[in-house]
């Protein structure tokens, strides 16, 4: 089944505690971002990429390191976490970056809480 | 820069009814995409229509269709029939070029619809 798998669905976690989220898809996909989704702000990039070692930031990229060395994976870092990153974040990602015709696939989503 | 406007934060309508969400956008670009997706309570993203800048129809799938009125730059979504399971929230997003040969997904911050029996 083509899907994109991020796990953990739920973390609570306190302030400075490193952590990692991680996305998979299985669907041999080019592009792949983060989002994160606040109440009343909708959805925002966080980061994306373009392909294996190539990623770029989004809208709201600080307190985030993401990664791409493989075309599959594309993890997303919170080296110090803090109360105000606490929120529900999405991986998604699609065939080909340059088209503007492709349809994002998203993950199930993760609810992230910092104490 | 792209932005996309969502005004009705919410909305309600009588099942069996249609509805309208609207949606407007902002880009310099000629070259641009355009979607809906359904986000339920169960907090999922499913992707429900697109719509190209280039297309000359307005896009349907099923019950969904898109109003697409590229002059006055909007893409508002029209549900045909409304059932329980379409209470959800609705997002608008474009797709647009964003520079170093990639396109970036913008969204609209949302409207919440609730289907009344």
């Amino acid at each position: 089944e083509a899907q994109v798998t991020q796990n953990p669905r739920y973390l609570i976690t306190v302030t400075g505690k490193k952590l990692t989220v991680t996305c998979s898809q299985n669907m041999n996909h080019e592009y792949m971002s983060w989002y994160r989704q606040d109440p009343g702000l909708g959805l925002r990039q966080i980061y994306y990429s373009m392909n294996v070692e190539v990623t770029d930031k989004g809208d709201v990229p600080e307190g985030y390191k993401v990664s791409r060395k493989e075309k599959r994976n594309f993890p997303l870092i919170l080296e110090s976490p803090s109360p105000n990153q606490t929120s529900l974040y999405f991986c998604a990602s699609s065939l080909r970056y340059r088209v503007s015709n492709q349809p994002q696939h998203f993950g199930d989503g993760t609810r992230l809480s910092i104490l | 820069a792209q932005k996309i406007t969502q005004t009705q934060p919410g909305m309600f309508v009588q099942e069996k009814e249609a509805v309208t969400l609207d949606c407007t956008y902002d880009t310099s670009d000629q070259s641009y995409g355009l979607f809906w997706y359904k986000q339920p309570s169960s907090g999922e993203m499913i992707f429900l229509i697109y719509q190209g800048s280039y297309d000359e129809q307005n896009a349907t799938e099923g019950r969904y269709s898109l109003n697409f009125q590229k002059a006055r730059k909007s893409a508002n979504l029209v549900i045909s029939a409304s059932q329980l399971g379409d209470s959800a929230m609705y997002f608008c997003a474009m797709r647009g070029y964003s520079g170093a040969g990639s396109y970036q997904l913008t969204f609209g911050k949302g409207t919440k619809l609730s289907v009344i029996p």
